[in-house]
C-alpha cells in the first residue's frame, strides 16, 4: 500500500463548511491522487499531482481544490461542503517508473 | 458493511471451486492493465497486473488474461477461500499517461 495514510478516516460536518483531508505518503512516489466512490459509479477522479506545486483536474473537480507543497502531503478541500460530496474519498500514489497505483485507507466524508 | 456499488455484477462460488472475473476494457490504445480487489471499508489493493505484450500471467492462486483481439480481461482465481469475498475491479492505461481508466466491478462472494 506504498506506506500511505489519510487523515481524518471519518468525518461529519454541515452544508457549507470546508472540509480539508489529507493524504500521506512515504514512499516518495512522485504522482499522487484524490478519487471519490460512490455507488453506481466507481472511482472518480478528482485532481492529481504530477510533483511538488503541479496539480491537474481530473473529470470530478468541481467544488474541490488541491494543494501539493511538498512531496508526501497531498490535500483536498472542499471550499463550502454540499451534500453531494458525502463520498468516500480515496488517496492514490504512483511511482514515477510505474504505471501502477497504490491506494491509501479512505475517508468517509458525510456532509449534512 | 460498505457498499461500493450498489448495482455491481456479483459472482458467487463455493469455498474451494475456482473463480473467474470478466472486465471488458475501452481502449485498443491501452497498454497497461490491472487488477485491484477491495475489501468492505478498505482501499482497493493491488493483485496482479499485466502488460499487453503478454496475453497472459500468473501469481500467486490468481492467473490473469488478455484478449486484445476482443478488448477482454480476466482474472481467475484459484481454490478461492472466505478471505477472497471482495470487489474486484479492473484498470486500463496507456503506458506513460499516468492516469487509470477504472472499471466498475465486480462483487464476489464466497459460499460456505
Amino acid at each position: 500500500d506504498a506506506g500511505i495514510t489519510q487523515s481524518p478516516r471519518h468525518k461529519v460536518t454541515e452544508t457549507g463548511t470546508p472540509v480539508t483531508l489529507r493524504c500521506h505518503q512515504t514512499e516518495n512516489h512522485r504522482y499522487m491522487y484524490w478519487y471519490r466512490q460512490d455507488p453506481g459509479h466507481g472511482l472518480r477522479l478528482i485532481h492529481y499531482s504530477y510533483g511538488v506545486k503541479d496539480t491537474d483536474k481530473g473529470e470530478v473537480s468541481d467544488g474541490y481544490s488541491v494543494s501539493r507543497s511538498k512531496t508526501e502531503d497531498f490535500l483536498l478541500t472542499l471550499e463550502s461542503a454540499t451534500s453531494s460530496q458525502t463520498s468516500v474519498y480515496f488517496c492514490a500514489t504512483q511511482a514515477r517508473s510505474q504505471e501502477t497505483q497504490y491506494f491509501g485507507p479512505g475517508t468517509r466524508l458525510l456532509v449534512l | 458493511g460498505e457498499s461500493v456499488g450498489l448495482h455491481l455484477p456479483t459472482l458467487s462460488v463455493q469455498e474451494g471451486d475456482n473463480s473467474i472475473i470478466n472486465c471488458a476494457y475501452s481502449n485498443s490504445a491501452s497498454d497497461y492493465f490491472i487488477w485491484y480487489k477491495q475489501e468492505s471499508g478498505k482501499g482497493p489493493q493491488f493483485i496482479i497486473d499485466i502488460r499487453s505484450n503478454m496475453d497472459k500471467r500468473q501469481g500467486q492462486r490468481v492467473t490473469v488474461l488478455l484478449n486484445k483481439t476482443v478488448k477482454h480481461l480476466s482474472l481467475q482465481i484459484a481454490a478461492t477461500q472466505p478471505g477472497d469475498s471482495a470487489v474486484y475491479f479492473c484498470a486500463e492505461t496507456i503506458q506513460g499517461a499516468q492516469k487509470l481508466v477504472f472499471g466498475q466491478g465486480t462483487r464476489l462472494t464466497i459460499n460456505p
